[in-house]
């Protein structure tokens, strides 16, 4: 158990569908992120929230939509999604300081299918 | 072209063998450089945080490298084991952005 628990761990929607991951940290870090992991790709960073604002949005799709209602929650809403958006969501939280980022700790994941 | 490089891609190594992943990177400003464990169907687990000053860091069976130099990382699994089949991670820090490589996938066979 990392401390990041991500619901639900798996995820099979239409392209028509609304749906949304959950995150909760318990872990009192300052920042949380959301990232895509597709086969044999890097991780690729969505969204990122830093004491709940969100300070980063790299040119993701607006059919993503994330949500920080505190530091300890994250959603990520989906709805009309596409076959090449089926991957791994992660979501991770850390401690950030000045110059440099603490140490990441991710969830489980999301395995998300679109059909 | 990715900031962050990571050979071999794959590897297939016996139980008990050792074995060693390199990692390239070109990022910069360097902050510190990762190395992740991630499991089947789970999220990435840190190993190693190193930074610019520090040439080697073990966590068990796991020694990381680090020529800040030539801008080289190595990881090296000792007496492998079943359950050191996972994906591995290189992660470079620039100043809190975090550059990741894709990986290499290692599966350790009896």
């Amino acid at each position: 158990e990392t401390g990041v628990t991500q619901t639900p761990r798996h995820l099979v929607m239409g392209m028509t569908n609304k749906k949304s991951l959950k995150c909760e940290q318990h872990l009192g870090h300052n920042a949380m992120y959301w990232y895509k992991q597709s086969a044999k790709k890097p991780l690729e960073l969505m969204f990122v929230y830093n004491f709940k604002e969100q300070t980063e949005n790299n040119s993701v799709p607006s059919r993503f939509s994330p949500e920080c209602p505190n530091s300890s929650h994250l959603f990520l809403h989906l709805h009309t999604l596409q076959p090449e958006d089926s991957a791994l969501y992660l979501c991770a939280s850390s401690q950030v300081l000045e110059v440099t980022n603490e140490k990441l700790f991710f969830g489980s994941g999301t395995q998300l299918s679109v059909l | 072209k990715n900031q962050v490089e990571q050979s071999p891609q794959s590897l297939i190594i016996l139980e008990g063998k050792n074995c060693t992943l390199q990692c390239n990177y070109t990022v910069s400003p360097f902050s510190n450089l990762r190395w992740y464990k991630q499991d089947t169907g789970r999220g990435p687990v840190s190993l190693t945080i190193m930074t610019f000053s520090e040439n080697t860091k073990s966590n068990g069976r796991y020694t990381a490298t680090l020529d800040a130099d030539t801008k080289q990382s190595s990881l090296h699994i000792t007496a492998s084991q079943l359950s050191d089949s996972a994906s591995y991670i290189c992660v470079v820090d620039s100043w809190g952005k975090l550059q990741f490589g894709a990986g290499t996938q290692v599966v350790v066979t009896p």
